[in-house]
């Protein structure tokens, strides 16, 4: 079976400083990697995806992460926050025939401040 | 192009009775996921269903039941509901079951139960 540790539960940075939410996964099988935002009272948008080839992988409103085999981890950055990426932010795991079933972390809030 | 559209968006319902909630998926998309969202154990998958097939099953009661339409509609049904059956479900659609596809969240039914 495959999990997720999303290893702070909430981070608060200042807004315009540089952010890194941490998320680390287990699988015994090839697996591909989401991040998604939530905001409150919303559902869950998609911000970018893993599923081979670069290990850097660019989403929207300015978020990247960096996949790594070996630490198992898909950490999720953002150089310069805003106020407007207050919100709940999720990592994510599915798995080669798994078909749509994702396997999710606890989630980080990412508070920005003035 | 609409996209995956929950309802009811709110609801309230008594300790023993049942309910149904519905989901319509992004047009062309066939795989509908549901996943239940609370504050205690996150977000867990409950079932995917595929062409009206059920493909996955999340470790939930057999309280929780869905199904899938031939238009792709999807419907979910909680009976003899408990307490611990208040959340935040979310329904999802993906155009097919095929790895790392995109995966789109509805912005979910809220269900308290009384």
């Amino acid at each position: 079976a495959q999990s997720v540790t999303q290893l702070d539960s909430q981070v608060p940075v200042f807004e315009e400083a540089p952010v890194e939410l941490r998320c680390n996964y287990s699988s015994s099988v090839s697996v591909y990697l989401f991040w998604y935002v939530q905001y409150p009272n919303q559902g869950l948008q998609l911000l970018l995806k893993y599923l081979s080839g670069s290990t850097l992988v660019k989403g929207i409103n300015g978020f990247e992460a960096e996949f790594n085999k070996s630490q198992t981890s898909f950490h999720l950055r953002k150089p310069s926050v805003h106020i407007s990426d207050t919100a709940e932010y999720f990592c994510a795991v599915g798995i080669t025939g798994g078909g749509n079933k994702l396997t999710f972390g606890t989630g980080t809030q990412l508070k920005v401040e003035l | 192009k609409a996209g995956v559209t929950q309802t009811p968006r709110y609801l309230i319902k008594t300790r023993g009775q049942q309910v149904t909630l519905s989901c319509s998926p992004i047009s062309g998309h066939r795989s509908v996921s549901w996943y239940q969202q609370t504050p205690g154990q996150g977000l867990q998958f409950l079932f995917e269903y595929f062409s009206e097939t059920q493909r996955n099953k999340g470790n939930f009661p057999g309280r929780f039941s869905g199904r899938q339409f031939s238009n792709s509609r999807s419907e979910m049904n909680v009976s003899t509901l408990e307490l611990g059956d208040s959340a935040l479900y979310l329904c999802a659609s993906s155009s097919s079951d095929s790895r790392g596809n995109t995966i789109y969240f509805g912005e979910g039914s809220w269900l308290t139960v009384v």
